[in-house]
């Protein structure tokens, strides 16, 4: 069985803060992929990054970088100099090599106060 | 522009009736996925049709049914026995790992409609 694990229900944080969510996994699985969702108000699901877990080179795009630790079993997201437009509700997941269904997390509620 | 349509926005059910959400995709994605999701909560896996003609169940598939008759097309059908249908639907679709022709940065990636929040009238 596979779990995501996502504690932070909700954070809000001032305009220009940095602000990490955390994801923890479990899997059997000794290759799998790791993503990371945001769920603006609209609704709709944005994917933002996929990691697979024989790469654990933690990777930056512009105000976005994650780390990832097989050590700890997590993967959690940074968001530098948060914007208003970062408030939405940010979702991890993982899929099993070969079992391409995702396990998503409860998601994490961001709330970014001008 | 290449996306995924889901169809109606909103949709309201009478007890006892069957509704259909649509799902069109123009991608070229092979694998399809419907997902629910309540307040509060993860999405949870309805069905997946990793092909056309063929489809799986999913965590939650009681009292739900789909079909895959075209590539571009995945319906979910809320029948009468889904005795707590509210919810926001999400359907999604991706390039399954095992494809050929396709670099592997653009597979398993799985792409959202906009969804469809039903409730029940």
């Amino acid at each position: 069985a596979q779990k995501v694990t996502q504690a932070q229900t909700e954070i809000s944080v001032v305009e220009k803060e940095d602000v990490t969510l955390d994801c923890v996994y479990e899997t059997r699985d000794t290759t799998y992929y790791l993503f990371w969702y945001k769920q603006p108000p609209s609704g709709e699901l944005v994917f933002l990054i996929r990691r697979n877990s024989f790469d654990e080179q933690n990777e930056i795009s512009g105000r976005y970088s994650w780390n990832f630790q097989k050590s700890t079993s997590s993967f959690n997201f940074t968001i530098t100099a948060s914007q208003v437009v970062d408030s939405a509700v940010y979702f991890c997941a993982l899929a099993n090599f070969g079992n391409e269904k995702l396990t998503f997390g409860t998601g994490t509620r961001l709330t970014i106060i001008p | 522009d290449g996306g995924i349509t889901q169809s109606p926005k909103y949709l309201f059910r009478k007890e006892g009736q069957n509704v259909t959400l649509s799902c069109e995709q123009n991608l070229n994605h092979d694998a399809m996925y419907w997902y629910r999701q309540d307040p509060g909560q993860g999405l949870r896996l309805i069905y997946y049709s990793q092909i056309v003609n063929d489809f799986q169940k999913g965590d939650i598939a009681e009292g739900y049914s789909v079909s895959r008759e075209k590539k571009e097309s995945f319906p979910l059908t809320v029948t009468s026995a889904q005795k707590n249908p509210t919810a926001f639907y999400l359907c999604a679709s991706s390039i399954p790992l095992r494809s050929s022709g396709s670099g592997d940065l653009a597979k398993n990636i799985q792409y959202f409609g906009a969804g469809t929040r039903l409730s029940v009238l």
